[in-house]
């Protein structure tokens, strides 16, 4: 069965740290995403990437940044966390001809 | 006017109902149309997938593309305690290189 693997379910950070998402697909797909969820905004598309050492900002990159070293790795740094970017995140991704994202299940991050 | 439009719900029904969500859109160039259910603290999962205009059934699951109203539909019939959800919808212009836009998400609550 294809996988995302998100690196951890809940972790709680205080303002000010670096904070990093670690986001793994055993489905070889070239594209990768990152979003965040928060009620009432829906899903927000932080960044992307479409093969490895590339990456997009999606609509609201501000205070992230990614790394894809790998295909299968795409980490989401969070420079300076803070309150405002307590949020669900989730990864996702996507075969260079597909058209669906499988997600992984989301990291809940509190910063505190 | 928001791209992709969906009620947040809640939307409760007894057991059996036949239930309807819909989304509108306001990009006459999607043409990728999909649905995802997300259970509560998990990521959403890919259900539908259909492209243009049409109908496509799988199992208890009818999802509907009219695209000359700009506006799609996913019927669950014969609903259960076990499709209480959130569903997505998600619609893109094309393959490979675009990413999906996201309706807000509607959710579904089945009562035995």
């Amino acid at each position: 069965d294809v996988k995302v693997t998100q690196s951890s379910r809940y972790l709680v950070k205080r303002t000010g740290e670096k904070v990093f998402l670690e986001c793994v697909q055993d489905m070889d797909h070239e594209n990768m995403f990152w979003y965040r969820q928060d009620p009432g905004l829906g899903l927000r598309l932080i960044y992307f990437s479409y093969d490895v050492k590339m990456k997009e900002k999606g609509d609201i990159p501000e205070g992230y940044s990614v790394s894809r070293e790998k295909k299968e790795r795409f980490s989401l740094i969070l420079e300076s966390a803070s309150t405002n970017q307590t949020s669900m995140y989730l990864c996702a991704s996507r075969s260079g001809q597909g058209h669906g994202y499988t997600f992984g299940s989301g990291t809940r991050l509190t910063v505190v | 006017q928001k791209e992709v439009e969906q009620d947040p719900g809640p939307l409760s029904v007894p057991e059996g109902a036949i239930v309807s969500l819909n989304c509108t859109y306001s990009n006459s160039a999607f043409q990728y149309f999909m649905w995802y259910r997300q259970y509560s603290r998990k990521g959403p999962e890919l259900l539908m997938y259909t492209y243009s205009s049409g109908n496509k059934e799988d199992g208890r699951f009818t999802a509907q593309v009219d695209k000359s109203s700009k506006y799609i539909s996913l019927f669950i019939r014969d609903s259960q305690p076990s499709d209480s959800a959130t569903y997505l919808c998600a619609m893109s212009s094309n393959s490979g290189y675009s990413t999906l836009t996201f309706g807000k998400g509607t959710m579904l609550l089945v009562s035995p």
